[in-house]
């Protein structure tokens, strides 16, 4: 199975927005609501920023938020902070042969 | 608080085993999905397998099926990864990965293991 498509890097200026797209198939991303994305910071676990397409877990600002159309999903950060410098990895359940699938990930500046 | 807590880095030769543990605690480890999900220096994150919430069902990815298998011991809320016949491109750092409550998202990570395969 193919790993979902994201661009390597994205950047912005701090206060700026950057979307980050995660494109699949109809066999995950376009076939299931669940889609899930995760900050990464060197040196640390992965953190669940976005789940099922578009919500937030408690405690994420609300400066992260996500959709889909197809399927390609987004990750859209708003008011980008320092803090924010990461990489970023979309996730999509893949049905019960593949299971999931995670997306090449994208370098946040 | 909810916790993943895995062993130290390992050094192994091609065509060895590992085993990787992850002590959990903060959570009731048979109401919850445990995954493993690893990645490649330099690469992304990979999905490898999971054990349900019954311990009795274990499914692997494609790449890993007949070289992995995951385990748990309740009663030492313990999960275990074992990968067998180690190549040097399972050089990775491995993690223990709770799936959340409302299913099919990772919402507690462990800290990593690093896994070096080296001739």
């Amino acid at each position: 199975q193919s790993a979902l498509t994201q661009p390597p890097s994205a950047s912005g200026s701090p206060g700026q927005s950057v979307t980050i797209s995660c494109t699949g198939t109809s066999s995950d991303v376009g076939g299931y609501n669940y889609v899930s994305w995760y900050q990464h910071r060197p040196g640390r676990a992965p953190k669940l920023i976005i789940y099922e397409v578009a919500k937030r877990p408690s405690g994420v600002p609300d400066r992260f938020s996500g959709s889909k159309s197809g399927n390609t999903a987004s990750l859209t950060v708003s008011g980008l902070q320092a803090e924010d410098e990461a990489d970023y990895y979309c996730c999509s359940f893949a049905g019960s042969n593949i299971h999931y699938l995670f997306g090449t990930g994208t370098t946040v500046t | 608080q909810v916790q993943l807590v895995q062993s130290g880095s390992e050094v192994k030769k091609p065509g060895a085993s590992v085993r990787v543990s992850c002590k959990t605690s903060g959570f009731t480890l048979t109401t919850y999905f445990m995954h493993w999900v690893r990645q490649v220096p330099g690469e992304g994150l990979e999905w490898m397998g999971l054990v349900d919430p019954t311990g009795h069902v274990f499914l692997y990815g494609v790449n890993f099926q007949g070289r992995l298998t995951v385990t748990r011991d309740t009663s030492r809320t313990m999960v275990y990864m074992d990968l067998r016949s180690l190549r040097v491109e399972d050089t990775a750092i491995y993690y223990c990965v709770r799936e959340a409550s409302h299913l099919k998202d990772f919402d507690h990570w462990g800290q990593g293991t690093l896994v070096t395969v080296s001739p």
